[in-house]
């Protein structure tokens, strides 16, 4: 089966710096993503990270470790309008686009 | 572009009430993935499609829901009978082969069933 973990909540403060993580087990790997979520609205999305290492994206920032099978997501600069979901998903197989989503981090910015 | 299309966007129907969920992807995709997203069990999906064909559907719950792509512009989700516990938002959703690890998302359908 498949397997990710996040955690549920999370809250920060506006211009500070927040880490969600992502552990993952799973039959296999094929990448790695992070959507955002806001509340009542589709996820969009925001990072793919396939390679270990660190992709950076402005203010978003996504690593991977294949051999932890973790993953996290760092904010920086942080706006009242990133409060939000942030759902960590698998791709487990090559070849099969099913993307197996983690229940997702709400995320509250505080002022 | 309009992107992903969904319709209707709410939906109340009564348990037992035949309920048909339709999406317009954005032009050029390739491919096309219905999901359901619930509190308890988060977003999972049911069945994607590839050029028009279905690829997989282990995630369709039951027999009591089906999925079509006639054609490259066009996608239902139908549930035949509808239960009480079908009640989510269901999100279509597509993407490019060009560029596949990008999934985009419509604005949802959200289903109650009474």
């Amino acid at each position: 089966g498949q397997n990710i973990d996040q955690p549920t909540e999370m809250t920060a403060t506006e211009g500070a710096i927040v880490q969600i993580n992502c552990t993952y087990q799973t039959s296999g790997f094929n990448g790695l993503f992070w959507y955002q979520q806001h509340a009542g609205e589709a996820p969009t999305f925001l990072s793919y990270n396939v390679l270990d290492g660190l992709e950076e994206k402005g203010r978003f920032s996504s690593f991977l470790s294949r051999s932890k099978g973790y993953s996290y997501l760092l904010l920086k600069e942080l706006q009242m309008k990133d409060s939000a979901s942030y759902l960590c998903a698998v791709l487990p197989n090559f070849g099969n686009e099913k993307l197996t989503f983690g229940t997702g981090t709400r995320l509250t910015i505080i002022p | 572009d309009a992107g992903v299309i969904q319709s209707p966007r709410h939906e109340v129907t009564e348990m037992g009430q035949e309920v048909t969920l339709r999406c317009k992807p954005i032009s050029g995709h390739d491919y096309l993935f219905w999901y359901r997203q619930t509190m308890m069990r988060g977003l999972e999906l049911l069945i994607y499609f590839n050029n028009n064909v279905p690829i997989d559907d282990s995630g369709m719950p039951e027999d009591r829901f089906s999925a079509k792509m006639p054609n490259a512009s066009f996608s239902t989700l139908k549930i035949q009978p509808s239960e009480p516990r079908d009640s989510a938002v269901y999100f279509c959703a597509t993407a490019s082969q060009g560029t596949y690890n990008e999934q985009f998302f419509g604005p949802g359908t959200r289903l109650t069933v009474l």
